[in-house]
C-alpha cells in the first residue's frame, strides 16, 4: 500500500517536555507535506506544512523538519501541554492536485 | 466562517444496502476530497471532485461513487455495502482550483457502521 509510515505508534511525555514525532515516506517525488492532529471524534486538524524546497519550518510551539535524503519528516512540539494529547498524522502530496497519502498515526499522551 | 460540514454524523446500515453521505466545503473552497478512515488507521484517499467532475481516484472499487454540485457541495455514495465499509468517512476541501501546496481542511466525518 501507500508508504507513509510512522515508527512509533504511541508516545507518552511529561507535561512541559518537548515531543518529537517521526514519519517516513517512500515517494521521493512528493513535494509537499502536512502534519495533522486528530482528537477523538473529530476530523484531522491542520498543524503545519512544509514544501520540499525547505528543510525546516516553525510555527507556534511546533517545528517540522524535512530530510529528503532519507525521506524522513518529524514534528517537534515544544513545552507539550495536556491539550496536545491526540493522534498525529503526517501526509504527503504526491501530486498532481491535492491527493494526500496519510500514515497510520502516532498517539501522543501528555502526562500531567 | 463555516468550516467543512458533513451529514449525517452517524449512520447504521445493513450489508447490501446503499448509503449517501453529504459534505459542504469550507467557504471559498471549490475542491472536495473524500477519505475513508478505518479504526486505528490513517485516512485513505477515495476520490477528489473539482468543477463537478472526478479528477483523482484512489484504490477504491466502483461501488464508491460521488458527485459535486454547482455550489461545490458533494455527495459520496456507496453501493452494496460490505461489513468492511464500516469506517469514518471524511470530507476535505481546499482553496480554489486543483493545485499543489494547498492544505486540506477536514470536516468531523460521518461514522458509518455496517451490520
Amino acid at each position: 500500500g501507500e508508504s507513509v509510515g510512522l515508527h512509533l505508534p504511541t508516545l507518552s511525555v511529561q507535561e512541559g517536555d518537548n515531543s518529537i514525532i517521526n514519519c517516513a515516506y517512500s515517494n521521493s517525488a512528493s513535494d509537499y507535506f502536512i502534519w495533522y492532529k486528530q482528537e477523538s471524534g473529530k476530523g484531522p486538524q491542520f498543524i503545519i506544512d512544509i514544501r520540499s524546497n525547505m528543510d525546516k519550518r516553525q510555527g507556534q510551539r511546533v517545528t517540522v523538519l524535512l530530510n529528503k535524503t532519507v525521506k524522513h519528516l518529524s514534528l517537534q512540539i515544544a513545552a507539550t501541554q495536556p491539550g496536545d494529547s491526540a493522534v498525529y498524522f503526517c501526509a504527503e502530496n504526491r501530486g498532481p492536485g491535492n491527493q494526500f497519502y496519510f500514515g497510520t498515526g502516532t498517539s501522543l499522551t501528555v502526562i500531567p | 466562517d463555516a468550516g467543512v460540514t458533513q451529514s449525517p454524523t452517524h449512520l447504521i446500515k445493513t450489508r447490501g444496502q446503499q448509503v449517501t453521505l453529504r459534505c459542504s466545503p469550507k467557504s471559498g473552497h471549490d475542491t472536495v476530497s473524500w477519505y475513508q478512515q478505518a479504526l486505528g488507521q490513517g485516512p485513505q484517499f477515495i476520490f477528489q471532485y473539482y468543477e463537478e467532475e472526478e479528477r483523482q481516484r484512489g484504490n477504491f472499487p466502483d461501488r464508491f461513487s460521488g458527485h459535486q454540485f454547482p455550489n461545490y457541495s458533494s455527495e459520496l455514495n456507496v453501493n452494496a455495502l460490505l461489513l468492511g465499509d464500516s469506517a469514518l468517512y471524511l470530507c476535505a476541501s481546499t482553496l480554489a482550483g486543483v493545485k499543489y501546496n494547498s492544505p486540506l481542511h477536514f470536516g468531523n466525518g460521518t461514522r458509518l457502521t455496517v451490520t
